[in-house]
């Protein structure tokens, strides 16, 4: 079955950390990869995807993701963690169809 | 751009009545809107897809009389929690994907959420 895991289940940094959350989605075909953060009390938002092309990705507020076909993995990472990015963070997959497939999500917490 | 609004953001209803929740897209035109629902500490899990003009398509294990979907114009898709009972408290998402724009990719956008508390 498409299934998408993320087994980081809670994370805890101090600022100026670096970060990487791991993902690993199921063989499926052909596959899209997204990552989406959500803010405490907010929606969720886009981070960065992966479609095809290189496979190291930029997103917005210095997060990159790379997607290693290999290891079915598409782990993200941010160099230098700030308290905002005290969020939840999501992988998710499209398979095929325009269906996402959400892994569990990760709870990030980063102190000052 | 790309805006996902949903309302109410927050309900209390009594055992038994309905409430409605509508997902609208503010600056584009979405045939497809799907809804989630997320319960605490767990991913989100898609209950159905919303096109436009026609039967929503439910997923496994989704009572399709219990959650009406009606996705009535291209930018409003409406859920209702018919007969609510305690367990159908949760946090409940819309999204919209935007599509027909040349040279760009599927992407949803998400909306805020609306927390449904049945007593």
């Amino acid at each position: 079955a498409q299934s998408v895991s993320q087994h980081n289940h809670h994370v805890i940094l101090s600022e100026a950390a670096s970060l990487e959350l791991g993902c690993n989605y199921s063989y499926g075909g052909t596959v899209n990869l997204f990552w989406y953060v959500q803010y405490p009390g907010q929606h969720l938002q886009l981070l960065l995807k992966y479609f095809s092309g290189d496979p190291l990705v930029k997103g917005i507020k210095g997060f990159e993701a790379e997607f290693i076909k290999s290891k079915f993995s598409f782990n993200l990472r941010k160099p230098s963690v700030q308290w905002s990015d005290t969020a939840e963070y999501f992988c998710a997959g499209l398979y095929n169809t325009d269906k996402l497939i959400f892994g569990t999500g990760t709870r990030l917490q980063v102190f000052p | 751009g790309a805006v996902v609004s949903q309302h109410p953001s927050r309900v209390i209803c009594k055992s038994g009545t309905s409430v409605k929740i509508e997902c609208r897209s503010l600056d584009f035109q979405a045939t497809t809107m799907f809804w989630y629902r997320q319960f605490p500490k767990k991913s989100l899990m898609l209950m159905a897809t919303s096109n436009e003009g026609s039967k929503a398509t439910y997923e496994q294990g989704v009572e399709k009389d219990k959650f009406l979907i009606n996705h009535a114009s291209l930018t409003l898709s409406t859920l209702t929690v018919t007969s609510a009972h305690p367990e159908d408290s949760s946090f409940y998402i819309c999204s919209a994907e935007r599509g027909g724009l040349a040279g760009t990719t599927y992407e949803q956008y998400f909306g805020p959420g609306t927390r449904l508390t049945v007593t």
